[in-house]
């Protein structure tokens, strides 16, 4: 089974903090993915990582940046936290290359006050 | 751009009843298809997917069958259960278009109740 965990459940971070969040998999897979999730708007793709220090933006990298230094461990940064970055954050991995199919980590679920 | 409209919820049924979660997509290429399903506290799981037109994909009781004609991918169950009660999210990805990403509906909460 493929395993993805993340550092935290539950965050609560202050305005302008600078924030970590950590995604690990258990498995020798390349692709691994940041979404966030708000409620009427679905999942939308913040960054992906295709290999060791290789990243791409996805569809809205603004206010993130992210980090693989190492394969099995990709980390989402949040430079200076925001109330609007209030929300749920979900890390997923790519098994097959020949598939789209994608895994899951628990999500962790962040408040900005 | 590549998108995925699926039913506004919530949805409540009473167990035993008949479900459909209605979901249409548009894409530039040929998509492959996915329901995820999310129960309360958790993250995703794949449900079922669907490759090419006519699949059917099949879990847990749950069909969809990828219509090329329609640009559908309707989520059926023939008698629901309390169990089924989460949140479902349509998708679709691009294969081999170098990105990879899934791109997911707004989902639907399903509430069953007994």
């Amino acid at each position: 089974d493929v395993k993805v965990t993340q550092s935290s459940r539950y965050l609560v971070k202050r305005t302008g903090e600078k924030v970590f969040l950590e995604c690990v998999q258990d498995m020798d897979h390349e692709n691994m993915f940041w979404y966030r999730q708000d409620p009427g708007l679905g999942l939308r793709l913040i960054y992906f990582s295709y290999d060791v220090k290789m990243k791409e933006k996805g569809d809205i990298p603004e206010g993130y940046s992210v980090s693989r230094e190492k394969k099995e461990r990709f980390s989402l940064i949040l430079e200076s936290a925001s109330t609007n970055q209030t929300s749920m954050y979900l890390c997923a991995i790519k098994r097959d290359l020949n598939s789209g199919t994608q895994y899951f980590g628990p999500g962790t679920r962040l408040l900005v006050l | 751009g590549d998108s995925v409209t699926q039913m506004e919820g919530p949805v409540t049924l009473s167990e035993e009843a008949f479900l459909t979660i209605n979901c249409t997509y548009t894409a530039t290429g040929y998509p492959s298809l996915f329901w995820y399903v999310q129960y309360p506290g958790e993250g995703l799981q794949l449900l079922l997917k669907a490759t090419k037109a006519d699949d059917k994909g099949s879990n847990k009781g749950f069909e969809a069958t990828y219509r090329k004609e329609t640009t559908s991918f309707h989520l059926e169950k023939g008698s629901v259960q309390v169990s089924d009660s989460a949140v479902y999210f349509c998708a679709l990805s691009i294969p081999n278009s170098g990105n990879e990403k899934l791109t997911f509906g707004t989902g639907t909460r399903l509430t069953i109740i007994p």
